[in-house]
């Protein structure tokens, strides 16, 4: 059974600075890997999206990585801004029609003006 | 891009009440829809999968008779909470997809049971 986990759990940072946040996951056969924004409250934001071909995907200041064989991914946010403030859910596709998506359970970052 | 319409955003209701939340997939069919649930300050877990036109198959400690899912056309899914209690407070969100295509997420439901 997939499980995804996501490191650190929350993550306060100052205005400007640049960081990374991790997710792993235990079935490396997946068909891709999302990593969506939630603000509290409210739905959720995809952000991301890396095919298990691709290795990286960029937006904007935002840039996803994956290492399949590793079952690893990274989010990396340069010159973090206060409104990137939310939670970051990293969630893998097992491929298949009928396959949900399974959640890590979040990093909860503040960015601090 | 495509668009999956959640509704209503917000129920608060008192103990006892039936809820019916809708999910329609607005311009794409849908031939699968997913039901997530989520807990403050915890991730989604998914409640159960919905194929139009048969039997929702739901996750194991997911009362189906509490949680009565319709899929009756490749464009809406409903979720209904039969007799909501408290306990029963959470924020589902439904998905959309169709064959091997992302899924799209509405935006969610708040249920408040009083």
């Amino acid at each position: 059974k997939q499980e995804v986990t996501q490191i650190p759990a929350a993550l306060s940072v100052p205005e400007g600075e640049n960081l990374v946040l991790n997710c792993s996951f235990t079935d490396s056969a997946i068909y891709n890997l999302q990593w969506f924004r939630q603000d509290p409250g409210k739905g959720l934001t995809s952000l991301l999206l890396i095919q298990s071909s691709q290795r990286e995907q960029t937006s904007g200041r935002l840039n996803a990585s994956l290492d399949k064989s590793s079952g690893r991914s990274t989010l990396y946010i340069a010159a973090s801004q206060p409104g990137d403030s939310a939670t970051y859910l990293c969630a893998v596709d097992g491929g298949s029609g009928n396959t949900p998506l399974v959640f890590g359970k979040g990093t909860r970052l503040s960015v601090i003006a | 891009g495509a668009v999956v319409s959640q509704h209503p955003s917000r129920v608060i209701c008192k103990s006892g009440t039936s809820v019916k939340i809708e999910c329609r997939s607005l311009d794409f069919q849908a031939t699968t829809m997913f039901w997530y649930r989520q807990f403050p300050k915890q991730s989604l877990m998914l409640m159960a999968t919905s194929n139009e036109g048969s039997k929702a198959t739901y996750e194991q400690g997911v009362e189906k008779d509490k949680f009565l899912i319709n899929h009756a056309s490749l464009t809406l899914s409903t979720l209904t909470v039969t007799s909501a209690h408290p306990e029963d407070s959470s924020f589902y969100i439904c998905s959309a997809k169709t064959g091997s295509q992302p899924q799209h997420f509405g935006d969610g439901t708040r249920l408040s049971i009083l």
